[in-house]
């Protein structure tokens, strides 16, 4: 079973806090994606990692930074959490770029 | 930059047809997706389209790809109330570096 494990589903962070959000894939993917889901806004991309210490920037860049040190693990960082970033978080990885994406079950951050 | 549109409900009574459209801007779109979400849940993938390709059908579902008009839409047969979901509509592309581009998604709601 392919498994995606991010690490929390629901988190509560106040302003200012630095957040960390991981994401782990076993199916030895090479790229890697976070999103943000919002309502009527669908899925907007973060960043994402083509391979193991490489990253693009998505459509939302502000606030966030990531983190790949590793294949397996992507890392979604908020530097200073504002309560403009309470979303649903999406973290997916796919082999190549013809290829299905699998998606996490998602983290609900709200920042307060 | 690239965008992908789609409109945000869709009401059908089981039993009948649902027809999910969408369009994009990137005309060097290479591969287009159909995601499904359900509630509490990650997406998952329905089915894709290779841009040379106008149409594909697997068991209940069809989909149809203009790319002079760059409308894509799916059309799920003999709806059920277990297809009520979010469907996302999606499009990965050479420009960006093959990042995936998602629609706001589309709640469609069955009624039985």
């Amino acid at each position: 079973d392919v498994k995606v494990t991010q690490s929390s589903r629901y988190l509560v962070k106040r302003t200012g806090e630095k957040v960390f959000l991981e994401c782990v894939q076993d199916m030895d993917h090479e790229n890697m994606f976070w999103y943000r889901q919002d309502p009527g806004l669908g899925l907007r991309l973060i960043y994402f990692s083509y391979d193991v210490k490489m990253k693009e920037k998505g459509d939302i860049r502000e606030g966030y930074s990531v983190s790949r040190e590793k294949k397996e693990r992507f890392s979604l960082i908020l530097e200073s959490a504002s309560t403009n970033q309470t979303s649903m978080y999406l973290c997916a990885h796919r082999r190549r770029e013809n290829t299905e994406a699998f998606f996490g079950q998602g983290t609900r951050l709200t920042v307060v | 930059g690239e965008d992908v549109e789609q409109s945000l409900f869709l009401s059908v009574r089981e039993g009948d047809s649902s027809v999910i459209n969408c369009t994009y801007t990137d005309s060097s779109s290479t591969y287009l997706y159909w995601y499904k979400q359900e509630p509490g849940a990650g997406l998952q993938l329905l089915t894709y389209i290779f841009s040379n390709m106008d149409m594909k059908q697997d068991q209940r579902l069809t989909v149809l790809l203009n790319k002079k008009d760059k409308h894509l839409s799916l059309r799920i047969a003999d709806t059920q109330t277990g297809d009520s979901a979010i469907y996302f509509c999606a499009e990965t592309s050479y420009t960006g570096g093959f990042k995936t581009i998602f629609g706001a998604g589309t709640r469609l709601f069955v009624k039985a």
